[in-house]
């Protein structure tokens, strides 16, 4: 069965320090894709990076990196120099091939940053 | 600018009403989908639509119905048979061959007492 596991439902990290936000995930299929989305107290889902499982490198967007280790199947997110503006909910998710290339979602990880 | 708007983003209803949550969207993307999110959770899909005139259920598309007679437009209907209908709404759309592009609308919380 495909599935998102991310095992950390809250965290704390000092502002302007690094933080790793766990996931990992099971699927039989070779072609997939993974994404995390912030998700501040509005309720409205951020894009924040995206890693193909044939992407070599992994993928950077500004201070959002994605440690992909597809052996283990482990996708985790580093966000660098927090910001208390980061404070939110993040969710990792996994697109998958059948039901219209639907995503399947973890149970997220509630992200606290302190001044 | 483009995205993906939906009406309104607070709904109150008496058990027993049908109700219809709004999404549009702009960026002429071709799939379209409605998830549901309960406190604490992550998202599962309802229903998804990935060309006009088109949809197919998601895991949890009991008590619920959509249309799909535009490509901007996918309204999804709460029945009266959902029995917990009250949770926070997201449409989303995405465009087919971009993999990596996925947008979600500000979402809409729906309340039924």
């Amino acid at each position: 069965a495909q599935k998102i596991t991310q095992t950390q439902p809250g965290m704390f990290v000092q502002e302007k320090e690094a933080v790793t936000l766990d996931c990992t995930y099971d699927t039989s299929d070779q072609s997939y894709g993974l994404f995390w989305y912030k998700q501040p107290s509005s309720g409205e889902m951020i894009f924040l990076i995206y890693q193909g499982s044939y992407d070599e490198q992994n993928a950077t967007e500004g201070r959002y990196s994605l440690n992909f280790q597809k052996a283990r199947k482990s996708a985790n997110l580093v966000i660098s120099a927090s910001q208390l503006g980061d404070s939110a909910m993040y969710f990792c998710a996994m697109r998958v091939n059948n039901q219209g290339g639907k995503l399947i979602f973890g149970q997220g990880t509630e992200l606290s940053v302190k001044p | 600018d483009g995205g993906i708007t939906q009406s309104p983003k607070y709904l109150f209803r008496k058990e027993g009403q049908n109700v219809t949550l709004s999404c549009e969207q702009n960026l002429n993307h071709d799939a379209m989908y409605w998830y549901r999110q309960d406190p604490g959770q992550g998202l599962r899909l309802i229903y998804y639509s990935q060309i006009v005139n088109d949809f197919q259920k998601g895991d949890i598309a009991e008590g619920y119905s959509v249309s799909r007679e535009k490509k901007e437009s996918f309204p999804l209907t709460v029945t009266s048979a959902q029995k917990n209908p009250t949770a926070f709404y997201l449409c989303a759309s995405h465009r087919q061959g971009r993999t990596y592009e996925q947008y979600f609308g500000p979402g809409t919380r729906l309340t039924v007492t």
